[in-house]
């Protein structure tokens, strides 16, 4: 596509439910990442991939946190049984090769955790 | 791990004025990029600049990568250069992998 997709564009959810949000990078990007920015803070980086494999899975904040990338492609990014400090907005990010190339970031997802 | 600082922390600015923000970084670095989010979050691309300088219209940014400073330059400024303007890192290489390490943003207001 034209630039990153990500969907839905915000969403709310009762606590202790779980959230599935997706990320549809720019065609031919090899190099996928997943961020989170609390309301007010910097970027918090969660995890990366190259291809459908994730070398760096170090920021993910605890194990209610996966995420998977099928076909190089559409990557999700899932959080089981949300807490309310898991409201923030998740960005998604792509580039052509991962190591020395311009990233490129979608609109992200607001999640609200009520 | 690498460690990224930007000053100043808040801006204001009268509409016209010009202003220059910047990035230091604690290692040596393959790739840096400034962003701008806007108001709405979306984060935009101003440049991938690993070394040298640039200009984009009314920015430009120059990074002494020897150095390790990055500085963006915002001349006769408007109301819609507002909004949080990021630097971000990103090294190989000692157990790193490509993944951007962010400042914590300069936030700027340019009044009218």
């Amino acid at each position: 596509g034209a630039g990153v997709s990500q969907s839905p564009s915000n969403k709310v959810t009762e606590k202790g439910k779980d959230v599935e949000l997706r990320c549809d990078p720019i065609s031919g990007h090899t190099a996928l990442y997943w961020y989170r920015q609390s309301l007010g803070q910097g970027l918090e980086f969660l995890i990366y991939f190259q291809g459908n494999s994730a070398p760096d899975k170090s920021g993910l904040p605890s194990d209610r946190f996966s995420a998977e990338r099928t076909g190089g492609s559409v990557s999700t990014l899932t959080i089981q049984r949300t807490q309310q400090e898991d409201s923030a907005v998740y960005l998604c990010a792509s580039s052509l090769v991962g190591s020395n190339t311009e990233a490129f970031f979608g609109q992200g997802t607001r999640l609200t955790v009520v | 791990g690498i460690q990224v600082e930007q000053s100043p922390p808040d801006l204001i600015l009268q509409e016209g004025a010009n202003s220059t923000l910047r990035c230091n970084f604690s290692d040596s670095v393959n790739n840096l990029q400034w962003f701008h989010q806007n108001p709405w979050g979306q984060l935009i691309n101003l440049f991938y600049i690993p070394s040298g300088t640039k200009q984009n219209g009314r920015l430009s940014a120059t990074t002494v990568a020897t150095e390790r400073y990055s500085l963006l330059y915002i001349s006769s400024s408007q109301t819609t250069d507002s909004g949080v303007y990021f630097c971000a890192v990103e090294r190989w290489g000692s157990g790193n992998t490509g993944k951007l390490i962010f400042g914590q943003g300069t936030t700027l207001q340019v009044k009218p």
